[in-house]
């Protein structure tokens, strides 16, 4: 059975970092193309970005409001799915899922930025 | 970017009646390469993830209900709960996956009558 799980998440502080990870199982992980989608608490869903499958070319797309502050990346090798977070915002606080897209959904995590 | 909106934003519906929710795209969805809408529906209910119900607009998932259909090609969608359960109260968001950057509607929320 397909499980994702994400982790990382936290309390930060605005201007701060963090990476989140999730880790993949019970499906060829290098063949599926990953996005992260987020939720702001009592708000509704955001698609964050995506990465294709290392066979497709590994490229990533990021939504307008975190392109440039935030890095989607991949280990193969580790089954492993990376959010990084940069210059954080008030804003960027949600639960943030880790997602094949449309079938499989992890839990989500949840990341607060707050001073 | 393509724009996801949907109506209404809440439904009070009662059990054993239709609900009915509605998806318009600001662009065409339809690849015309396949005759595919990218129009996908959820449900989400608290503190879950969203759960995948339709995708291409009118497949569904499989496990889901019968009860659950999707209809609608190009810019405007509709997802049908044909028999209103207790358990379909829920809030339902559609996404499309059509363009480079993805997107869903506001999400519309499901309660009973």
């Amino acid at each position: 059975e397909a499980q994702l799980v994400e982790s990382g998440g936290g309390l930060v502080k605005p201007g701060g970092s963090l990476r989140l990870s999730c880790a993949a199982s019970g499906f060829i992980f290098s063949n599926v193309w990953m996005s992260w989608v987020r939720q702001a608490p009592g708000k509704g869903l955001e698609w964050v970005g995506r990465i294709k499958s290392t066979t497709d070319g590994g490229t990533t797309d990021y939504a307008a409001p975190v392109k440039g502050r935030f890095t989607i990346s991949r280990d193969d090798s580790k089954n492993r799915l990376y959010l990084e977070m940069s210059s954080l915002k008030t804003e960027d606080t949600a639960v943030y899922y880790c997602t094949t897209g449309l079938q499989y959904w992890g839990q989500g995590t949840l990341v607060t930025v707050s001073s | 970017d393509i724009v996801m909106t949907q109506s209404p934003d809440s439904l009070a519906v009662s059990l054993g009646e239709r609900a009915t929710i509605n998806c318009k795209s600001s662009q065409s969805v339809l690849h015309s390469s396949n005759n595919k809408n990218y129009l996908a529906w959820f449900q989400q209910k608290p503190g879950q993830p969203p759960k995948l119900l339709i995708h291409r607009a009118s497949t569904r998932e499989s496990g889901v209900p019968d009860r659950f259909s999707g209809s609608g090609s190009g810019t405007d969608f509709t997802l049908t709960i044909s028999r209103l359960q207790a358990e379909d109260v829920a809030v339902y968001y559609c996404q499309q996956y059509y363009s480079t950057l993805y997107s869903f509607g506001q999400g519309t929320k499901l309660e009973i009558k």
